[in-house]
């Protein structure tokens, strides 16, 4: 089974330029999860979907941060514009909930860095 | 809200060592409880997990019970390998109307040879 694909692994650009990330998730999962992982940080959540609605975007800084996840496949997650505190990597991951066991299955991430 | 702590690392452990990373939750209801790990470059992995209280997960040698009257979910493992390097992430996951993962900050663990 092929795992959660992402791209790019890495980027840098300079702060107030925009910058995009994609997220291909589990074949068949439901849920899609971006991540935000500052170095030395546990990673926190931006966005939840639930095929291609939202479930949960409360930490997702919307005035510069969105994403989407049409068809309820793929996903982009945007930044536009970029600052500095937002160098970190970004992970996405995808789920397929079974009652309790809804372990999420993570890709490589995108490793920001805005200088 | 829902939380996770656990203990500040690094952690460095002479191989064969005994290990032990604490975590403890705070969540209402009875969420699932889960260990991952993330190797230097890679994404992260579970490692084992419990959804319920009582439960042990284990996996490669490590292990962790659910226990819901401490509310903690401490990782052990009885001999330490200079490959089990990596930062280990205690969460937890409940249903919120959408399943939602809540990550602690994660201990490194550094095992030397």
């Amino acid at each position: 089974e092929a795992g959660v694909a992402q791209s790019p692994r890495y980027k840098i650009i300079e702060k107030r330029q925009s910058v995009a990330f994609w997220c291909n998730p589990i074949s068949g999962h439901a849920t899609l999860y971006w991540y935000q992982q500052i170095l030395g940080q546990g990673p926190k959540l931006l966005i939840q979907f639930q095929n291609n609605g939202v479930v949960d975007d409360s930490q997702l800084p919307k005035d510069r941060f969105s994403a989407e996840r049409l068809k309820g496949v793929d996903s982009t997650l945007k930044i536009q514009p970029a600052k500095l505190e937002d160098s970190a990597v970004y992970l996405c991951a995808s789920s397929s909930p079974r009652g309790a066991e809804a372990e999420a299955f993570f890709g490589q991430g995108t490793r920001l860095t805005v200088v | 809200g829902d939380s996770v702590t656990q203990m500040e690392g690094p952690v460095t452990l002479s191989e064969e060592a005994f290990l032990t990373i604490n975590c403890t939750y705070t969540a209402t209801g009875y969420p699932s409880l889960f260990w991952y790990v993330q190797y230097p470059g890679e994404g992260l992995q579970l490692l084992l997990k419990a959804t319920k209280a009582d439960d042990k997960g284990s996996n490669k040698g490590f292990e962790a019970t659910y226990r819901k009257e401490t509310t903690s979910f401490h990782l052990e493992k009885g001999s330490v390998q200079v490959s089990d390097s990596a930062v280990y992430f205690c969460a937890l996951i409940r249903n919120t109307g959408g399943f939602k993962t809540i990550f602690g900050a994660g201990t490194r663990l550094f095992v030397k040879a």
